[in-house]
């Protein structure tokens, strides 16, 4: 696509329960990444895919997260059992592998709101 | 390892000031620089970036010059808007690693 779609915009789920959040990246962008910002922080790295390789997934904050990427596109970040301190912005960026030097472009972000 | 570091906010001006954000940054290797931007309820947007020593990266009349000696990248503008109203990221990477933010400044201009 155009740019790198992210969906929902806005999740609201009660304490405990499960969440997915979806990135489509730029068709073609083999890297992906997921951020989190939280109110009033700034921007938390998570975990990177890189092509084909392992993900880089050292800014996990617990194991209650984890995300996969299907066929090196699709990219879905799962949240076992939220928390309140879950509560974020979950941004997803992409960029084309080798010129990940000029920047990546992001999405509008999903907003996780945990009650 | 690789950081970023951000002058407090909020940023606080008058339409038509002078206008200076600083980041300084720890990098091994060679970065490169980015600015990024983001308006209220709005997604980060590249602002600018420059990617060798002594490159000066501009944008929006937003300007920052990629200064080795001093590890620094300072954003300024010669004249702020209302419209400029924002939060900015200053950020870097290095080869195929992962963009590594500061943690934002807030400019606040008022008419």
């Amino acid at each position: 696509g155009a740019g790198v779609s992210q969906s929902p915009s806005n999740k609201v789920t009660e304490k405990g329960k499960d969440v997915e959040l979806r990135c489509d990246p730029i068709s073609g962008h083999t890297a992906l990444y997921w951020y989190r910002q939280s109110l009033g922080q700034g921007l938390e790295f998570l975990i990177y895919f890189q092509g084909n390789s392992a993900p880089d997934k050292s800014g996990l904050p617990s194991d209650r997260f984890s995300a996969e990427r299907t066929g090196g596109s699709v990219s879905t970040l799962t949240i076992q059992r939220t928390q309140q301190e879950d509560s974020a912005v979950y941004l997803c960026a992409s960029s084309l592998l080798g010129v990940a030097n000029y920047g990546y472009t992001f999405g509008s972000g999903t907003r996780l709101t945990v009650v | 390892g690789n950081s970023v570091t951000q002058m407090e906010g909020p940023v606080t001006l008058s339409e038509e000031a002078f206008l200076t954000i600083n980041c300084t940054y720890t990098a091994t290797g060679y970065p490169s620089l980015f600015w990024y931007v983001q308006y209220p309820g709005e997604g980060l947007q590249l602002l600018l970036k420059a990617t060798k020593a002594d490159d000066k990266g501009s944008n929006k009349g937003f300007e920052a010059t990629y200064r080795k000696e001093t590890t620094s990248f300072h954003l300024e503008k010669g004249s702020v808007q209302v419209s400029d109203s924002a939060v900015y990221f200053c950020a870097l990477i290095t080869g195929f690693q992962k963009l590594v933010f500061g943690t934002g400044t807030r400019l606040l201009v008022s008419p």
